[in-house]
């Protein structure tokens, strides 16, 4: 079974609609990460979070919003969807970091389009 | 301000032709690490390679190498006797160490084309 995974993998909505993208994981780290990828742009930060208690803006927040339910789960919602929020849509996890870095790992990605 | 330019956004070669992905970066920080991704047509990231900033020595994994020069801020990527499979995009990322939160920042990744 995948350590991280990404659900659902692909959704079509409408603009206005309310969109929650979920992301859980097996790995027990507390970090968890979602990340938008576009054409051209590569990925770009969302939203992270270092514990349940604990949700940081990235560098693209707005029109997002993030739930971090317990250690293994971390939910990216878009409340009103608008057409520019296309996107693959990537969950990554990391343990705390020790002497040296600490690997992302990533979910399989969620395409999303709104129409 | 952290920043990855890969300037190459589509690359098209013939199989075993060897194809050079060019990354450069920016960074005030001295200690740092450099990644390659590659991203195959159904969508996953594959991790490739990570390189620490005092780390210089160039990496030669079977068909695959990277030079690292912190003298331009590089870290390329080449392949060598380039195969179909290898079409994908590929991206170079930095995380600084001072980054508590393990950010990642790509660039804009790399198409390759790798036609029989």
């Amino acid at each position: 079974d995948a350590d991280v995974t990404q659900t659902p993998r692909n959704r079509i909505t409408k603009t206005g609609k309310r969109i929650m993208l979920e992301c859980s994981q097996t790995k027990g780290h507390d970090r968890m990460y979602w990340y938008r990828q576009d054409p051209g742009l590569g990925l770009r930060l969302i939203y992270y979070s270092f514990d349940v208690k604990d949700i940081n803006k990235g560098e693209i927040s707005d029109g997002y919003s993030v739930s971090r339910q317990a250690q293994a789960k971390f939910s990216l919602s878009l409340e009103s969807a608008i057409p520019n929020q296309t996107a693959l849509y990537f969950c990554a996890t990391s343990d705390l970091p020790r002497e040296d870095y600490n690997e992302q790992f990533f979910g399989p990605g969620t395409r999303l389009t709104v129409l | 301000a952290q920043k990855v330019t890969q300037a190459q956004t589509e690359i098209s070669v013939v199989e075993k032709e060897d194809v050079t992905l060019d990354c450069v970066y920016e960074t005030r920080d001295t200690t740092y690490y450099l990644f390659w991704y590659k991203q195959p047509p159904s969508g996953e990231l594959v991790f490739l390679i990570r390189r620490n900033s005092f780390d210089e020595q160039n990496e030669i994994s079977g068909r695959y190498s990277w030079n690292f020069q912190k003298s331009t801020s590089s870290f390329n990527f080449t392949i060598t006797a380039s195969q179909v499979v290898d079409s994908a995009v590929y991206f170079c990322a930095l995380s600084e160490a001072d980054n508590a939160g393990n950010m990642l920042t790509f660039g804009g990744g790399t198409r390759l084309m790798v036609k029989p």
